[in-house]
């Protein structure tokens, strides 16, 4: 079984650029998370979507970050415009309805110039 | 809300050597879940063992084990006959077991640990 699928899982912009990471979850899961994990520190939280819907996104910063699952399978966070401070590791995770157990995607590290 | 501290940056033991990795947490919330996951250099986040709050017994997986202090807020991950493939960064974390925060982890900062032949 395919895990979490993330791409891409290298990318470099210079600041004030758009950037798009892309996320598609385990087959079946209908909760999608994004985390953002900076060096040297644990993930934090982003954006919970349960199906299609944004059950928690009071940890996103709304005025340059944006997600969506349109069709409640894969998502996609943009940034725009990205600042030098975005540079981090954008982590997608998924796990079924009502289990607590998280399964991680391998990242996109992200570098702004 | 939860926090979650690791006081422990790095940790180091010997192969078959015993290594437990300590952590305490804070909620309001009467149940949780708690879990630690380990996160090799290749990044990739992996369950390791979870326990439930509401259970008295400790979480038991192959040779990773739990100590669950419930008055004393504390859940530590004991790793029995360590191999080289336990070095990772570990991380504690924990989630309130419903509610509109249910499944959101809060992470600990993590500890390095390092396995040495």
């Amino acid at each position: 079984e395919a895990g979490v699928v993330q791409s891409p899982r290298y990318k470099i912009i210079e600041k004030k650029q758009p950037v798009a990471f892309w996320c598609n979850p385990i087959s079946g899961h209908n909760t999608l998370y994004w985390y953002l994990q900076n060096l040297g520190q644990g993930p934090e939280l982003l954006i919970r979507y349960e199906n299609e819907e944004a059950v928690d996104d009071s940890q996103l910063p709304k005025d340059r970050f944006s997600a969506e699952r349109l069709k409640g399978v894969d998502s996609t966070l943009k940034i725009q415009p990205a600042e030098l401070g975005d540079s981090a590791v954008y982590l997608c995770a998924s796990s079924l309805e009502d289990d607590n157990e998280q399964f991680f995607g391998p990242g996109t590290r992200l570098t702004v110039l | 809300a939860q926090t979650v501290t690791q006081s422990q940056p790095e940790m180091s033991v010997q192969e078959a050597e015993t290594v437990t990795l300590s952590c305490t947490y804070d909620t309001s919330e009467s149940n949780y879940y708690l879990f630690w996951y380990k996160q090799p250099p290749s990044r990739q986040m992996i369950l390791v063992i979870r326990q439930e709050a509401y259970k008295q017994q400790n979480a038991t997986e192959n040779r990773f084990s739990v100590n669950f202090q419930k008055a004393a807020k504390s859940f530590s991950l004991k790793i029995s006959d360590s191999q080289l493939g336990d070095t990772a960064m570990y991380f504690c974390a924990g989630s309130n077991a419903g509610g509109t925060s249910y499944g959101k982890l809060t992470f600990g900062q993590g500890t390095i640990l390092t396995v040495h032949p």
